[in-house]
C-alpha cells in the first residue's frame, strides 16, 4: 500500500515549456487535490476532484489544468510554464466517508527559469 | 470568508521548554480544524484533529469556539519536535481545506 505517489519527485523547466504531474493513490479516495507550498504563504490549493471525470477550481488555479479520467490519478498541467510557478506541489487524496483527513504524497519540487 | 491564521513564522525554544502553537480561525459554521505537521522536506503528516481529542507525541490542541483559537502545545519540546506545523480548517462542501501559512518550529539542545 503505497499511499499517494508523485512523479517525477524534481524537474526544472524553461519558461514557456509544459508539463504533466502525476498523482497515484491505491487507497480508491474519492477526493484528490493539488496544492502549491511556496515560503510564506502556506500551502494554497490549486485544483481539486470529487470524483472521477469532475475537477474544480481551488485558490490559486491560474495557469494549471487538471483531468481526473481514472479514479486513482490525478494530474496536474502546466501548458506554458512561468517562474512564478516555481514550487514545491503536494498531491493529497481523501475518503468520502466521515471526518478523514487528507493524505500527502511526497511532493514535486519545480523549477522554472 | 474562511481565514486561519498563524501568527508566528517561526517559533524556537529550548529543549524541554512548553511550546504554544498559536492557530485562530474565522469561520461562520462548526467548524473542524487540523494540524499537519512537515519534517525536513518530507510530506505533511496529520498531527491531530479537534474531533479525535487525543495527543500526539505529546502534542495536545483544545478548540476554543469563543476566542476562534486551536493553539497546539506541548509541556516539554524535544528537538525531534523540529518542524514546520500548519494548522488547516476544513470548508463546507467537498471538504477542501484552508491551510494557514504555516509555524517554524526550531527546538535547540
Amino acid at each position: 500500500n503505497a499511499g499517494v505517489t508523485q512523479t517525477p519527485k524534481f524537474r526544472v523547466l524553461k519558461t514557456g515549456q509544459s508539463m504533466t504531474l502525476l498523482c497515484a493513490q491505491d487507497m480508491n479516495h474519492e477526493y484528490m487535490y493539488w496544492y502549491r507550498q511556496d515560503p510564506g504563504m502556506g500551502l494554497r490549493l490549486i485544483h481539486y476532484s470529487v470524483g472521477e471525470g469532475t475537477t474544480a477550481k481551488g485558490e490559486v488555479p491560474d495557469g494549471y489544468n487538471v483531468s481526473r479520467l481514472k479514479k486513482q490519478n490525478f494530474l496536474l498541467g502546466l501548458e506554458s510554464a512561468a517562474p512564478s510557478q516555481t514550487s514545491v506541489y503536494f498531491c493529497a487524496s481523501r475518503t468520502d466517508r466521515g471526518n478523514q483527513p487528507q493524505h500527502f504524497g511526497d511532493g514535486t519540487r519545480l523549477s522554472i527559469l | 470568508a474562511q481565514r486561519v491564521t498563524q501568527p508566528e513564522k517561526l517559533l524556537s525554544v529550548f529543549k524541554g521548554a512548553p511550546v504554544e502553537l498559536k492557530c485562530n480561525y474565522s469561520y461562520s459554521g462548526s467548524p473542524e480544524l487540523f494540524w499537519y505537521v512537515q519534517y525536513s522536506r518530507q510530506r505533511l503528516q496529520l498531527l491531530l484533529r479537534h474531533i479525535s481529542r487525543e495527543s500526539i507525541k505529546g502534542f495536545t490542541a483544545d478548540l476554543n469556539k469563543g476566542e476562534t483559537s486551536f493553539h497546539l502545545k506541548k509541556p516539554f519540546a524535544q528537538e525531534e519536535d523540529s518542524a514546520m506545523y500548519y494548522c488547516a480548517l476544513r470548508n463546507s462542501g467537498y471538504s477542501t481545506l484552508t491551510f494557514g501559512k504555516g509555524t517554524m518550529l526550531l527546538v535547540s539542545p
